[in-house]
């Protein structure tokens, strides 16, 4: 099992450009989230989505929207890079909500710059 | 709302040093609680987990004890290694939430020999 995957790895945009992050996992999962990693500032939940066919907003949205695909796929997408949003963004899934010992499984990360 | 406040870093420590990052909580409903490990360039990987009270998580040395009353769960192994420098995260899930987890802002370990 490959787990958590995301590409790219690594990312370098100007502003105004736009992308999208890819993120999928093989474990039958069925939620799954996106997180910003900022120095000092921990995990920021992005967006998030707890089964298939639903998305929710997290903490901070604002500039990005996201596709759950199908229950393996969920990816994040910037429409408009600003530098502010120059971070590194994992990927992360989980089984359903309400299992107890729902820990998340997390991607190795995107490390994105917006110049 | 659910918060958790982890004892800010960075710390370091010579090799075979008794570690302890404390780890505290608030939550609505019963959360699990979970410490996760970030090594550099890597994503975050569970390190132990506990589900209630008095619960005693462990792996690779490392132990954490679910405390309801004091609303804890502190880190601790007795004898850390150079391998052990990493980022570390406390964590909560709270089943009524749809999943979500919520994280503290991580604790960076750095094991000098």
């Amino acid at each position: 099992n490959a787990g958590v995957t995301q590409t790219p790895k690594f990312q370098v945009l100007k502003t105004g450009q736009s992308m999208t992050l890819q993120c999928a996992q093989d474990m039958n999962h069925n939620s799954m989230y996106w997180y910003r990693q900022d120095p000092g500032m921990g995990l920021r939940l992005i967006y998030y989505s707890a089964s298939e066919g639903t998305t929710d907003k997290g903490e901070v949205p604002n500039g990005y929207n996201v596709s759950r695909l199908n229950k393996r796929e969920f990816s994040l997408r910037l429409e408009s890079a600003a530098p502010s949003q120059t971070s590194v963004y994992f990927c992360a899934s989980s089984f359903e909500p309400g299992v107890l010992y729902n820990e998340q499984f997390f991607g190795p990360g995107t490390r994105l710059t917006v110049l | 709302g659910n918060s958790v406040t982890q004892m800010e870093g960075p710390v370091t420590l010579s090799e075979e040093a008794f570690l302890t990052i404390n780890c505290t909580y608030t939550a609505t409903g019963y959360p699990s609680l979970f410490w996760y490990v970030q090594y550099p360039g890597e994503g975050l990987q569970l390190l132990l987990k506990a589900t209630k009270a008095d619960d005693k998580g462990s792996n690779k040395g490392f132990e954490a004890t679910y405390r309801k009353e004091t609303t804890s769960f502190h880190l601790e192994k007795g004898s850390v290694q150079v391998s052990d420098s990493a980022v570390y995260f406390c964590a909560l899930t709270v089943n009524t939430n749809a999943g979500k987890s919520t994280f503290g802002d991580g604790t960076t370990l750095t094991v000098k020999p």
